[in-house]
């Protein structure tokens, strides 16, 4: 069955640094994979989404790169800010083309 | 985009006992997603439910357990039924903005305590 792993469950930088997350798959060859933010007591909220034929996708500071030989996926956010202190969630659509199925999530949190 | 009120907010529950969740669109949707992310763990998916016909479940997921509803287009309400603390998660309802390969919205999630 798909699996999706991001490797890192926490991660520490300080305010001003490149922040890079790493979402890894296997089983699977999706058409698109998603990045979503969520903060303590809320649903997630949808950040980019990159599809199979894009190798990079930008939005402001966040900078998404999906590498299909490799099966993987990485997350930037440069000059990062302690407002971005979030879990960063990765997601893939379900191998049945039904709903979305997702990472274990990276715990960001920037330091001032 | 989409917004999704889902309530209650959190409840603490006795055991045994069942608890209706209800999640409101404001717009109409084909499928609504429910999923549970118990402490520390990420989203699993519970089950698919569309408008009509009956919810389409995941493996370890069950109608006895978790009984859906989808009355129409814009609400759906997942029951927890018979419930113990290993029930004690936060669960979620979620849409796609315009179907497959387009962003997901999310309810502020439901935390539910069993005691």
């Amino acid at each position: 069955s798909q699996k999706i792993e991001q490797n890192s469950e926490a991660l520490n930088i300080q305010e001003g640094k490149t922040a890079t997350l790493t979402c890894n798959y296997t089983n699977y060859s999706p058409a698109y994979l998603q990045w979503y933010r969520q903060d303590p007591g809320r649903g997630p909220v949808f950040l980019l989404l990159i599809r199979e034929n894009e190798k990079e996708k930008r939005k402001e500071r966040l900078k998404v790169t999906f590498d299909t030989t490799l099966k993987q996926s990485l997350f930037h956010i440069t000059a990062s800010q302690p407002a971005d202190s979030a879990t960063y969630l990765c997601a893939l659509e379900g191998q049945a083309g039904t709903a979305l199925i997702f990472g274990k999530g990276t715990t960001l949190s920037v330091s001032s | 985009s989409a917004v999704i009120s889902q309530k209650p907010s959190r409840d603490i529950c006795q055991r045994g006992t069942s608890l209706t969740i209800q999640c409101q669109v404001d717009s109409q949707v084909t499928m609504m997603f429910w999923y549970r992310q118990q402490p520390g763990q990420s989203l699993t998916l519970i089950a698919t439910a569309n408008q009509g016909s009956e919810a389409t479940y995941e493996s370890g997921f069950v109608i006895d357990k978790f009984p859906i509803s989808r009355p129409n287009l814009t609400f759906s309400t997942l029951t927890v039924s018979n419930m113990s603390p290993e029930d004690s998660s936060i669960y979620l309802c979620s849409v796609e903005r315009a179907g497959k390969g387009t962003e997901a919205f999310f309810g502020q999630g439901t935390r539910l305590t069993v005691v």
